[in-house]
């Protein structure tokens, strides 16, 4: 069964650095997504991104932030700078339609230290 | 402010037990809400309503939903220890192809 995949399932960083996050949806699917959920607090929508632009972001998704679909199966989130707030896990999914139904990644786990 | 308001916060069982978990919500304008299961990492996909007062049935599970009232329910049946997870729901927003989490129901089904 196709899924959504996100690598790397962990990944550690020091405050200020760039990290990119990657995801590749299901390969029939249009609309992707980034959410992030900090350690005991709800899922939070970051951005979607659809027909290679960005659909809605929220107030979180701002300047340091950035997301691209490089080639025809990755969506991948870029964090500029990061900051010790940034941490938590992120997770990509993608949907076939609009408002559809979404299918989430295992998720990548940032810890900004 | 909070589209999403789930209740309740954590609910504990017994094995066997019938549970609702429910789910209210401030997006008028939506066009589906999405149930997830959310045991130790992503979110799994449960159910998505469009309709109101058609109920869809997964095994134990059902859910249905309330556009006038602007709620939904999450019904599980006979409940087992492997139902114990987070449930999310997450109304949706056609105009900007985004979707509300709630903070969710944590549910303990002991045996």
């Amino acid at each position: 069964e196709p899924e959504v995949t996100q690598t790397p399932s962990h990944q550690v960083t020091q405050m200020g650095q760039e990290v990119i996050l990657r995801c590749v949806p299901i390969s029939n699917h249009l609309y992707f997504y980034w959410y992030r959920q900090i350690l005991g607090q709800k899922v939070e929508f970051l951005v979607s991104f659809y027909n290679n632009e960005i659909s809605e972001k929220s107030e979180i998704f701002d300047d340091q932030f950035s997301v691209e679909r490089p080639d025809g199966s990755n969506f991948t989130l870029k964090i500029r700078s990061t900051k010790l707030e940034d941490s938590a896990m992120y997770f990509c999914a993608s949907s076939v339609r609009a408002a559809g139904e979404q299918y989430f990644g295992p998720g990548t786990r940032l810890t900004v230290t | 402010e909070d589209k999403v308001v789930q209740s309740p916060l954590s609910l504990v069982v017994h094995e066997g037990d019938t549970v609702t978990l429910n789910c209210s919500y401030e997006v008028t304008n939506f066009r589906s809400l999405l149930w997830y299961k959310q045991e130790k990492k992503a979110p799994t996909f449960l159910f998505m309503l469009t309709s109101s007062g058609i109920e869809k049935k997964s095994g134990r599970l059902s859910s249905i939903l309330d556009k006038k009232e602007l709620f939904s329910i999450l019904n599980i049946t006979a409940t087992q220890t492997g139902d114990s997870a987070v449930y999310l729901c997450a109304p949706g927003d056609p105009n900007f192809n985004k979707f509300y989490f709630g903070s969710g129901t944590k549910l303990n089904v002991k045996p």
